[in-house]
């Protein structure tokens, strides 16, 4: 059993069009940071959300940490067939950050 | 600045074959973690290390080794390779007080 449950596992939209994808947990963290992995390269930080309720932007992208810092979800505006990618979510531990599986995006031209 | 060097990039080993997986980072960070990603499965966190001279256990430490004797390093040893080991494996890094960790661009190993 995944500590971070993604959803949906797989996600293929077409150019222009928004989604959502989303990231539960039973555990509280002390922060949570999405990540965006292209094939064959390592993961690379998009954002870090610290106060439960906290919304942050990154152009089209928003991201929001639920009140109860155990959740979040990443809204995209208008796809982008550069937004093709596995976004990751993980949470902060003790000394350690732990993943979700992530959600597979691909936006079709 | 090359951030966080893994090498190598590919490696097909036969069940019972050793190896070490080498990652160096020139980013001066304390932390350092090996994970493996597997499909469905996500990262999961074999060992990490919060400086030199210290290492501890992660979610799925069973048949890997790791040492810490620099800043710099931190190699990933299979003694006996398992085809159950078969996965990416990344290498990252932080600072003490940064949670913004930096991944190298992974090894894909292949047991046999």
């Amino acid at each position: 059993t995944q500590l971070l449950e993604q959803s949906p596992q797989f996600l293929s939209i077409q150019e222009g069009e928004n989604l959502t994808v989303y990231c539960n947990s039973s555990s509280v963290f002390s922060s949570l940071q999405w990540y965006r992995q292209e094939p064959g390269e390592g993961p690379v930080l998009l954002v870090t959300v610290v106060t439960g309720g906290e919304v942050k932007k990154l152009k089209r992208l928003t991201f929001q940490f639920g009140d109860a810092r155990k959740d979040s979800s990443l809204h995209i505006t208008a796809a982008q067939t550069g937004d093709t990618g596995l976004y990751l979510c993980a949470g902060a531990g003790n000394n350690d950050m732990r993943f979700g599986a992530g959600t597979r995006l691909t936006v079709k031209p | 600045n090359a951030g966080v060097t893994q090498t190598p990039k590919f490696q097909v080993l036969k069940t019972g074959q050793s190896m070490t997986l080498q990652c160096a980072q020139d980013m001066n960070h304390e932390y350092m973690s090996w994970y493996r990603q597997d499909p469905g499965m996500g990262l999961r966190l074999i060992h990490y290390s919060v400086g030199a001279g210290i290492t501890d256990q992660g979610e799925v430490p069973n048949g890997y080794n790791v040492s810490r004797s620099t800043t710099e390093d931190f190699p990933l040893r299979l003694l006996s390779a398992a085809p159950s080991q078969t996965s990416v494996y990344f290498c990252g890094c932080r600072g003490a007080m940064d949670e913004k960790l930096f991944f190298g661009s992974g090894t894909q190993l292949s047991v046999l």
